[in-house]
């Protein structure tokens, strides 16, 4: 799978957006792009994934550029509870890709 | 609905003692994962259920360590003769049918420290 490469940390003001960026330069055809996060003492949680299109759910917003080489995950509006470890991975659609593989992700810190 | 659960939240054990983890997955799931993470580590898978097929065991660090799921639902994590380098959280989760590109439903997990 496509290895991706996140800033280690990033700070973010409550009701601003957060714009975490991911690079996945790499990544074939018909690799997926997935984010999950991981609040401290909890398990992670999915957040959206994307192929080629831009895809927006309740939680965030993923765009991805034309050449999918990288991404950038939005928060509309960041709260406190979005403090978190944001992980980017690229899964590929194998029937054995159920093994998650999380790098070290952005830490993301919400200030009040 | 209710997510995964995972009990005990935390466990501390003397090296050389045996554990048991236990999982509930959410209800009608038929897939179900085991991962460890250790402190500063990534995410490290163990093992796979997906309904009546065999599992993968191909994350097992050792044969100390095995897995079984009852009834295709609760899951049971046993970690024998444990070993400091044991102690991380272990990670549960389930998804509806398994394999890609399901989303996997995390647990909160199971602190385990060896003494």
């Amino acid at each position: 799978d496509a290895k991706t490469t996140q800033p280690t940390s990033m700070d973010c003001a409550e009701g601003r957006a957060a714009n975490l960026p991911c690079n996945h330069s790499t990544i074939s055809g018909n690799e997926y792009v997935y984010w999950y996060r991981q609040i401290h003492s909890q398990g992670p949680q999915y957040i959206i994934h994307g192929l080629k299109n831009n895809e927006t759910n309740e939680m965030a917003s993923l765009i991805i550029t034309e050449d999918r080489k990288s991404s950038t995950l939005i928060l509309p509006h960041a709260t406190l509870r979005d403090t978190a470890v944001y992980y980017c991975i690229v899964r590929s659609p194998r029937s054995n890709d159920y093994k998650l593989s999380f790098g070290a992700g952005t830490t993301v810190t919400v200030r009040a | 609905g209710a997510g995964v659960s995972q009990s005990p939240s935390n466990k501390v054990t003397e090296k050389g003692k045996d554990v048991e983890l236990r999982c509930d997955p959410i209800s009608g799931h038929t897939a179900l994962y085991w991962y460890r993470q250790s402190l500063g580590q990534g995410l490290e898978f163990l093992i796979y259920f997906q309904g009546n097929s065999a599992p993968d065991k191909s994350g097992l660090p050792s044969d100390r360590f095995s897995a079984e799921r009852t009834g295709g639902s609760v899951s049971t994590l046993t970690i024998q003769r444990t070993q400091q380098e044991d102690s991380a959280v272990y990670l549960c989760a389930s998804s509806l049918m398994g394999g890609f590109p399901e989303t996997q439903y995390f647990g909160p997990g199971t602190r385990l420290l060896v003494l």
